[in-house]
């Protein structure tokens, strides 16, 4: 069995904070691929990122960045001066060998002008 | 590339009468589908997955005989909510895999159904 915990529910910031969303994530398999997905008030999923459990290097992408340690499980999403428009609820998800998708509980950001 | 649609995007139905959802993948094949519930402010459960020319396979606790899954082609899976109550109100997405790899999952843009 899979499980996708985030933590933070609800976090709120002021434009041009930084925010980091938590996420950590439980399998028995080697082999996995975690991910990260924005859900706007529209509904519509926004996918972020793709990663599968041998690549740990950080990645970012723009005012994007993760992190993943394997060692803690955890895959971390941080946003760089936040803006306004990144308000909208985040998912982390988790897929091991059984290719189902696992979503975490998500954490709404709101960020304040 | 790698877009899916879903039709209706919202739907609004009194109590008792059944309602479909179609899922098509637009610029590619898809002989997976899956099927995910989402009620407000809550995280999307996976309902079942739908493969192409098969039963789907539906997780513990769905009833498959309120939520029937067909996928009769490669580009098309629908589900249709049957006998619907208001306690089936909900925001229900659709995901396709990509012919990439199993590892990937391309989302619709939902569907809002409100059961009154």
């Amino acid at each position: 069995a899979q499980k996708v915990t985030q933590a933070q529910t609800e976090i709120s910031v002021v434009e041009k904070e930084d925010v980091t969303l938590d996420c950590v994530y439980e399998t028995r398999d080697t082999t996995y691929y975690l991910f990260w997905y924005k859900q706007p008030p529209s509904g519509e999923l926004v996918f972020l990122i793709r990663r599968n459990s041998f690549d740990e290097q950080n990645e970012i992408s723009g005012r994007y960045s993760w992190n993943f340690q394997k060692s803690t499980s955890s895959f971390n999403f941080t946003i760089t001066a936040s803006q306004v428009v990144d308000s909208a609820v985040y998912f982390c998800a988790g897929m091991d060998s059984s290719y189902k998708l696992i979503f975490g509980s998500g954490t709404r950001l709101l960020v304040r002008p | 590339g790698a877009v899916v649609s879903q039709h209706p995007s919202w739907v609004i139905c009194k109590s008792g009468t059944s309602v479909k959802i179609e899922c098509r993948s637009l610029d590619f094949q898809a002989t997976t589908m899956f099927w995910y519930r989402q009620f407000p402010k809550q995280s999307l459960m996976l309902m079942a997955t739908s493969n192409e020319g098969s039963k789907a396979t539906y997780e513990q606790g769905v009833e498959k005989d309120k939520f029937l899954i067909n996928h009769a082609s490669l580009t098309l899976s629908t589900l249709t909510v049957t006998s619907a109550h208001p306690e089936d109100s909900s925001f229900y997405i659709c995901s396709a895999q990509g012919l990439a790899g199993r590892n990937e999952q391309f989302f619709g843009p939902g569907t809002r159904l409100t059961v009154l």
